[in-house]
């Protein structure tokens, strides 16, 4: 069954520092989500997309953050310069249609020293 | 406001027992698709099914079952005769076709089965 396939699975960095977290999507799906999720608190919304632009973000989701799918394929999100607390655990999702359940890949673990 | 508003933060039960997740939704849409998920501990987001407002046809699937309810706004989980495996946390999730396909979750249920 097809899936969607994230990394790396877990990354370090420092404070300020960029990083690119980077997803494949199921082939045939249409939308496509970044959630992030603090260690044991709830799944966050950051940002979704569809036909090659950003529908929907978050205030979470502020001008250090962007995402690019560049070339039909791979979807990636950038934290141009991270925080202590953009460590949490970064899902990418898909969904192949309006209605459609996301199905999300197995998540990157950020951690910011 | 919340959308989707899952009240129990956690529930404890003995292997054998019957238990019900609770999720309670908001929505002025007539035509939304309502999830639910879980993340047992190693800590990947499963898919577990997928209701549209149009069929309040309750589903079982082996040990679980749905109970939708539009009267009430209330997607409910039932597992029957928990085992171990079952512990994780449970995620009830909203989308409104008039939205986009954006998806409002629940802030989760955690789950303890004890052997």
């Amino acid at each position: 069954e097809p899936e969607v396939t994230q990394t790396p699975s877990h990354q370090v960095t420092q404070m300020g520092q960029e990083v690119i977290l980077r997803c494949v999507p199921i082939s045939n799906h249409l939308y496509f989500y970044w959630y992030r999720q603090i260690l044991g608190q709830k799944v966050e919304f950051l940002v979704s997309f569809y036909n090659n632009e950003i529908s929907e973000k978050s205030e979470i989701f502020d001008d250090q953050f962007s995402v690019e799918r560049p070339d039909g394929s791979n979807f990636t999100l950038k934290i141009r310069s991270t925080k202590l607390e953009d460590s949490a655990m970064y899902f990418c999702a898909s969904s192949e249609r309006q209605g459609s359940p996301l199905h999300f890949g197995n998540g990157t673990r950020l951690t910011v020293t | 406001a919340q959308k989707v508003t899952q009240a129990q933060t956690e529930i404890s039960v003995v292997e054998k027992e019957d238990v019900t997740l609770d999720c309670v939704y908001e929505t002025r849409d007539t035509t939304y698709y309502l999830f639910w998920y879980k993340q047992p501990p190693s800590g990947e987001l499963v898919f577990l099914i997928r209701r549209n407002s149009f069929d309040e046809q309750n589903e079982i699937s082996g040990r679980y079952s749905w109970n939708f309810q539009k009267s009430t706004s209330s997607f409910n989980f039932t597992i029957t005769a928990s085992q171990v495996v079952d512990s994780a946390v449970y995620f009830c999730a909203l989308s409104e076709a008039g939205t986009g396909n954006q998806f409002y979750f629940g802030t989760g249920t955690s789950l303890t089965v004890i052997p």
